[in-house]
């Protein structure tokens, strides 16, 4: 069965600084990987997602992550939080064809001081 | 365009009451999900619509909950009859085709049975 692990629940990191959001996924075939964003009452915003060819995917709101398959990570990554950066954020596997459903970790809310 | 809706979009009830929620997607999206996170917990998937057919609901915790989804437009879930443990947070989301398509999702129901 597939699973994800974001370890961090929780993280702060003061605006400006660089942010590393940690995700590891287990699944036996080639996932379909993604990064959701919750803002505080929003739904859930696609920041971006990773389904083959380079590693490296570039997002929404100068985001990227770097899919790493011998160490089943895909990583999170911005060179500048802003403020507006805070809120939780969620990584999610999808099956490869003809399964749908995504399999999502528990979240890390990412807290940004001033 | 509108996005993914859902209502209501709070729900206060108490234990053995009846409740239902109602997802509306994006127009001419095909596929439609339930999801829902308990307090601290990760997001999990509930079921799959393809039009109007529940193409894997595997995620249905129980026979208390029944979704269904006339004419392949909006869905309703209802839970019949709540319990404390159902309390949580229900997203629905829709994608165009299933496979390689983004699922959008609505802001969310927040419900608490008392």
């Amino acid at each position: 069965a597939q699973s994800v692990t974001q370890p961090d629940i929780h993280i702060t990191v003061s605006e400006g600084a660089s942010l590393e959001l940690r995700c590891n996924y287990s699944y036996g075939a080639t996932p379909y990987l993604f990064w959701y964003v919750q803002s505080p009452g929003q739904g859930l915003q696609l920041l971006l997602k990773y389904f083959s060819g380079d590693t490296l995917v570039q997002g929404i709101k100068g985001f990227e992550a770097e899919f790493k398959r011998s160490q089943s990570s895909f990583n999170l990554r911005k060179p500048s939080v802003h403020w507006s950066d805070a809120a939780e954020y969620f990584c999610a596997v999808g099956a490869n064809f003809g399964n749908e459903k995504l399999t999502f970790g528990t979240g890390t809310r990412l807290t940004i001081i001033p | 365009e509108a996005g993914v809706t859902q209502f209501p979009s709070h729900s206060v009830i108490e234990k053995g009451q009846t409740v239902t929620l109602r997802c509306d997607p994006i127009s001419g999206h095909d596929n439609l999900y339930w999801y829902r996170r308990v307090m601290g917990k990760e997001i999990k998937f509930l079921l799959h619509f393809v039009k109007e057919s529940k193409q894997d609901e595997s995620g249905m915790p129980n026979n208390r909950f029944l979704a269904e989804r006339t004419g392949g437009t909006y869905s309703t879930l209802k839970v019949q009859p709540a319990e404390l443990e159902d309390s949580g947070v229900y997203f629905c989301a829709s994608s165009q085709e299933a496979g390689r398509e983004t699922q959008y999702f609505g802001p969310g129901t927040r419900l608490l049975v008392l």
